[in-house]
């Protein structure tokens, strides 16, 4: 129960945009298209902005994005905002189990 | 609207026990898995446990296995996490989710649990 690999931080200027990447393995990303990504600020509870790879809930900006190739998701924050800072986090399914990635600080300069 | 209050963290010595709750609403609580989370402070969410919606099947992560138990009560539209044998390393914000792997995930505010002398 390895934990799915993020880039500890990444940042962007407003307008801009980002890609944070979630690589696991074949057991995890690479055989389920159930990644979601959370969204944290500090103090908060994570906050849902993608699933199912590529899918958004009703109420998040379609600014995100997601993607998946292989053992690799990723998240694609376009027209970076100073609210998009925050904590993101990658989760796959993976057999009767569920990893998390590390986490990613973003930074909007 | 959905809402998931957990609740039982504290300070607990190391080798004790603690049992969290989680009370649901706004929801059709026995319609949902659901999932047990922490994070220690300033670090990352790390999952520790889930159970379907009929309590028949759970899974835990090996951090936490024969030591942590979930379970639940659809009657009382509560989650529970005993948690026993506890250790340093299990201090850290618990959080009850609902459909970590859907649109309808959803996350209650987190309980502090605590494990020191």
């Amino acid at each position: 129960q390895s934990a799915l690999t993020q880039p500890a931080s990444v940042s962007g200027s407003p307008g801009q945009s980002i890609t944070i990447s979630c690589t696991g393995t074949s057991s995890d990303v690479g055989s389920y298209n159930l990644v979601s990504w959370y969204q944290q600020h500090p103090g908060k509870a994570p906050k849902l902005m993608i699933y199912e790879v590529s899918q958004r809930p009703s109420g998040v900006s379609n600014r995100f994005s997601g993607s998946k190739s292989g053992n690799t998701a990723s998240l694609t924050i376009s027209g970076l905002q100073t609210e998009d800072e925050a904590d993101y986090y990658c989760s796959s399914y993976a057999r009767s189990s569920t990893l998390f990635g590390g986490g990613t600080k973003l930074t909007v300069l | 609207e959905v809402q998931l209050v957990e609740s039982g963290g504290g300070l607990v010595q190391p080798g004790g026990s603690l049992r969290l709750s989680c009370a649901a609403s706004g929801f059709t609580f026995s319609s949902y898995w659901m999932h047990w989370v922490r994070q220690v402070p300033g670090k990352g969410l790390v999952w520790v446990s889930l159970i379907n919606s009929d309590g028949r099947t759970t899974s835990y992560a090996d951090s936490v296995k024969g030591r942590f138990t979930i379970s639940r009560d659809n009657a009382k539209n509560t989650l529970y996490l005993q948690m026993n044998s506890l250790r340093a390393e299990d201090t850290a914000v618990y959080y009850c989710a609902r459909g970590l792997y859907s649109s309808s995930s959803a996350w209650g505010q987190g309980t502090l649990v605590t494990v020191a002398s």
